[in-house]
């Protein structure tokens, strides 16, 4: 099974400054997709930002941008202009051809924004 | 345009029960996925629907069954409930000619608590 992991249970960061949160993976595949989720109190998943592993350039989405280190199995999350809304749980997520229809989700980070 | 909608939105049961879930996909997905979140985990796949048919199975025992009728909706079946059982259920719905870049589309999940 693949592995996801984000080592921080708990984030905070000021309204309006900007906060990165961590997620590494364990794969041996070249060809891949990772993703975002944000998860607020509505329970509801809502995919926040997507990498295709082929793509060198790392995907933005407003203030939303992630770095993808291909050679460190590494994909954070990077909000810029935090805001009250952005308050929820973020999870980071795998996918693979091999995995098929399988999402393979971390643990999650739960970010607080201080006004 | 009506997104994912799960049903009920919380369900209590007691140990040895068995409970039924409900859930149709987003308008125009033909594609059906559970997944089981744990308090303070991520969400683990349990299997995807696709012709009415189990296309593919995460790591449950076979007490999680589902169906999926010919509109698309679904139902996850959990026969001789486990305390362990108790977590947060969601659906995810998805359209079987997309790409491996695309994301998996959530309800709000139904929260299940076995005492």
């Amino acid at each position: 099974a693949q592995t996801v992991t984000q080592s921080q249970p708990e984030m905070s960061v000021q309204e309006a400054e900007t906060v990165t949160l961590s997620c590494t993976y364990d794969t041996s595949e070249s060809d891949y997709y990772l993703f975002w989720y944000k998860q607020p109190p509505s329970r509801q998943m809502i995919l926040v930002i997507r990498q295709e592993a082929y793509k060198q350039q790392n995907a933005t989405e407003n203030r939303f941008s992630v770095n993808f280190q291909k050679a460190a199995k590494s994909f954070s999350l990077k909000i810029s202009d935090s805001q009250l809304g952005d308050a929820a749980m973020y999870f980071c997520a795998y996918r693979s051809p091999r995995t098929g229809n399988q999402f393979y989700f971390g643990t999650g980070t739960s970010l607080t924004v201080i006004p | 345009d009506a997104g994912v909608t799960q049903s009920p939105t919380h369900l209590i049961k007691t140990r040895g029960q068995q409970v039924t879930l409900r859930c149709s996909p987003k308008s125009g997905h033909d594609t059906v996925s559970w997944y089981q979140q744990a308090l303070g985990q991520g969400p683990q796949f349990i299997f995807q629907y696709y012709e009415e048919e189990e296309r593919q199975r995460g790591n449950f025992p076979d007490r999680f069954s589902g169906h999926q009728f010919p509109n698309y909706s679904s139902e996850l079946n959990v026969n001789a409930l486990l305390l362990g059982d108790s977590a947060l259920y969601l659906c995810a719905s998805s359209w079987a000619g997309s790409s491996y870049n695309s994301p998996l589309h959530f309800g709000n999940g139904t929260r299940l608590t076995v005492t």
